[in-house]
């Protein structure tokens, strides 16, 4: 049973625009939902963060919008640049460990 | 402090054999994490200690798993009587307990190959 999910297992957009990842989560129970951006044989990078009392944090290029009625939430990238092609996951923070999506594998076109 | 080192970065082992990774997280730290990734998904959590005590082992964890974490430092994770199918990348992730906002530190993680 997934509790954590990332429909869409790749995105193309291109450079200079807006990239959107979405995520959706079963467990109302979660109290943080994270990004993280992982470059091949590398482990994941903390991206950003938002709380479950939130519905909105950003950090620079990077927002994350938290729609709790809908159990939804985005990574938006603006504006998207090379270096940000990866693969990104969406992950809760509950029960003392961190759940992860399977990943969305975003590229930037040029 | 140079992050969470996982060593060795890939090991290639004939099934039925034992093999033993380690991850030294960062010092601070009082949690670490072991998680698997396989192709195609994202990590699985395997298990958790906070200082030297382990606190929650999956499902996913069969016997032939064991994890590690002496005096409350670095950590190992032993898997005996290897199976094609434990073929992964083993990634190893550290953080304060207290702070669930700013994720966890992962190493690079250690990739075993099952021949």
């Amino acid at each position: 049973d997934q509790q954590v999910k990332q429909n869409s297992p790749s995105l193309s957009v291109q450079e200079g625009r807006i990239s959107i990842l979405n995520c959706d989560y079963t467990n109302s129970m979660f109290d943080y939902f994270l990004w993280y951006k992982k470059y091949p044989a590398e482990g994941p990078t903390f991206l950003i963060s938002i709380s479950s009392i939130k519905d909105k944090n950003e950090d620079g290029r990077f927002t994350v919008f938290l729609n709790k009625s809908a159990k939804h939430l985005s990574l938006h990238i603006v504006p998207s640049q090379p270096g940000d092609s990866a693969v990104y996951f969406c992950a809760a923070n509950g029960d003392d460990k961190i759940i992860f999506g399977k990943g969305t594998r975003l590229h930037i076109l040029p | 402090d140079t992050g969470v080192s996982q060593n060795p970065r890939h090991k290639i082992t004939k099934r039925g054999q034992n093999v033993t990774f380690r991850c030294d997280p960062i010092s601070e730290h009082n949690r670490l994490y072991w998680y698997r990734q396989t192709l195609g998904q994202g990590p699985e959590f395997l298990t958790y200690f906070q200082n030297e005590a382990q606190l929650e082992k999956s499902r996913l964890l069969s016997d032939r798993f064991s994890a590690e974490r002496p005096k409350g430092s670095f950590s190992t994770l032993e898997i005996q009587r290897t199976e094609q199918g434990d073929s992964a990348m083993y990634l190893c992730a550290s953080s304060l307990a207290a702070d669930r906002g700013s994720g966890y530190t992962f190493g690079s993680g250690t990739r075993l190959t099952v021949v």
